[in-house]
């Protein structure tokens, strides 16, 4: 399913580097989330953004900055980030924030922090 | 805190096998999804239960959502290697964000 694009698929950056991950999604959408999936965690809800404006940021650190330009487009910032951030980063879209929506995921970066 | 445990993490059986997963929590949830993930790829949604008690089947999958809305099973009748993934349930939280909170996930593998 190409309903929810993540650009790139593999990441490996330095500490000090500065990168962005991108997701499209193609499903006419309102509603875009950042998770992070780590092995032998839960996945982690990061961000929540409905119709480009966030709405629930769970307590995560100031290395990783969102930015939503539209509600089709979604984009995790990095910069100087820690060995612990190594994860799965996925996107996921939904119609609403609504309760019960099915979320639609893409098929997230891997991303090693070096 | 809202959690949701899954059992068990892990389980290895012969296709034409049967089995259950179980996702269980000490709160009430408005609603449950089960996810499948292969490696790779991002989860996919199978099913979600909305009503105390529901059960939803999709072909040899059967969901059932608790009385009290506090836990869900997932019983796969005749496993197939094709059903070899990672099932992982989540639950609304308490706010109105869309927000899910999910299991730690269960890896099943169906060997030939």
């Amino acid at each position: 399913e190409t309903g929810v694009t993540q650009t790139p698929r593999h990441l490996v950056m330095g500490m000090t580097n500065k990168k962005s991950l991108k997701c499209e999604q193609h499903l006419g959408h309102n509603a875009m989330y950042w998770y992070k999936q780590s092995a032998k965690k839960p996945l982690e809800l990061m961000f929540v953004y409905s119709l480009e404006e966030r709405v629930e940021n769970n307590s995560v650190p100031s290395r990783f900055s969102p930015e939503c330009p539209n509600s089709s487009h979604l984009f995790l910032h990095l910069h100087t980030l820690q060995p612990e951030d190594s994860a799965l980063y996925l996107c996921a879209s939904s119609q609403t924030t609504g309760k019960n929506q099915p979320q639609h995921f893409g098929d997230g970066t891997r991303l090693s922090i070096l | 805190t809202q959690l949701l445990e899954q059992s068990p993490q892990f389980l290895s059986i012969q296709e034409g096998e049967n089995l259950t997963v179980y996702c269980n929590s000490s709160s009430v949830f408005s609603s449950l999804q089960w996810y499948r993930q292969e490696p790779g790829e991002g989860p996919v949604l199978l099913v979600t239960v909305v009503t105390g008690g529901e059960v939803k089947k999709l072909k040899r999958l059967t969901f059932q959502f608790g009385d009290a809305r506090k836990d869900s099973s997932l019983h796969i009748t005749a496993a197939q290697p094709g059903d070899t993934g990672l099932y992982l349930c989540a639950g609304n939280g308490s706010s109105n964000t869309g927000k899910l909170i999910f299991g730690q996930g269960t890896t099943l593998q169906v060997k030939p």
